[in-house]
């Protein structure tokens, strides 16, 4: 069955820092992966997506993961982070044995201190 | 931009009250999803549909729920009998057709709170 691990339950950076958020993944078949973004209450919103090809995929809001099969890991990035960065963060794996569900992981609150 | 609508943003309701949550698709959307997220755990699916059938549903999805898109546009998730272990945000999501490598379309959520 496909899974993704968030063990990150808050990330804390100060503004202007480079962020990471991690995402570890198990799937069956090629891997298809997503990360989506929470603001206050709001609804998820999509930011990226890693399907076929470069490691490195660009987002929105200037966000980028990088993929590694070896690791099996799918980390979200920013060179610079924002105030308003500060969200919930999900990682999520299409599920392609049934209806092509996602499965999220348990998020990562993104915490950007001016 | 075409979006995802929900309503109501916010449901109160006793214990054992059927509660009906509504969702307005992307209207070229035909695959459509329910989720919910527990207050401050992650986000599980519930159920997807698919031409008018239920593709998929999880183990939460018991008898006690039941989906229905009854007019083309619209695309509902009742919860016949409310527990406390409802209180949820309850998130729809589209997605259009073909192939799946591309994103779903959340609403902004319905948080329903049973007392």
């Amino acid at each position: 069955a496909q899974s993704v691990a968030q063990p990150e339950d808050q990330v804390n950076v100060a503004e202007g820092n480079p962020l990471t958020v991690k995402c570890t993944y198990s799937v069956s078949g090629n891997p298809y992966l997503f990360w989506y973004v929470q603001y206050p209450n709001r609804g998820l919103q999509f930011l990226l997506k890693y399907i076929t090809g470069d490691n490195l995929v660009k987002g929105s809001y200037g966000f980028e993961a990088e993929f590694n099969k070896s690791q099996t890991s799918f980390h979200l990035k920013k060179p610079s982070a924002l105030v308003s960065d500060s969200a919930l963060y999900f990682c999520a794996v299409r599920d392609a044995d049934s209806s092509y569900k996602l499965i999220f992981g348990s998020g990562t609150r993104l915490l950007v201190r001016p | 931009e075409p979006e995802v609508t929900q309503t109501p943003s916010h449901q109160v309701t006793q214990m054992g009250q059927e509660v009906i949550l509504r969702c307005v698709p992307i209207s070229n959307h035909l695959y459509f999803y329910w989720y919910r997220q527990i207050l401050g755990q992650k986000v599980e699916f519930l159920v997807s549909f698919y031409n008018n059938e239920i593709s998929e549903k999880s183990e939460i999805f018991d008898d006690q729920f039941s989906v229905e898109r009854p007019d083309g546009s619209n695309f509902t998730l009742k919860i016949r009998s409310t527990k406390l272990e409802d209180s949820a945000m309850y998130f729809c999501a589209s997605r259009g057709s073909g192939r799946f490598t591309g994103e779903l379309f959340f609403g902004e959520g319905s948080r329903l709170t049973v007392l």
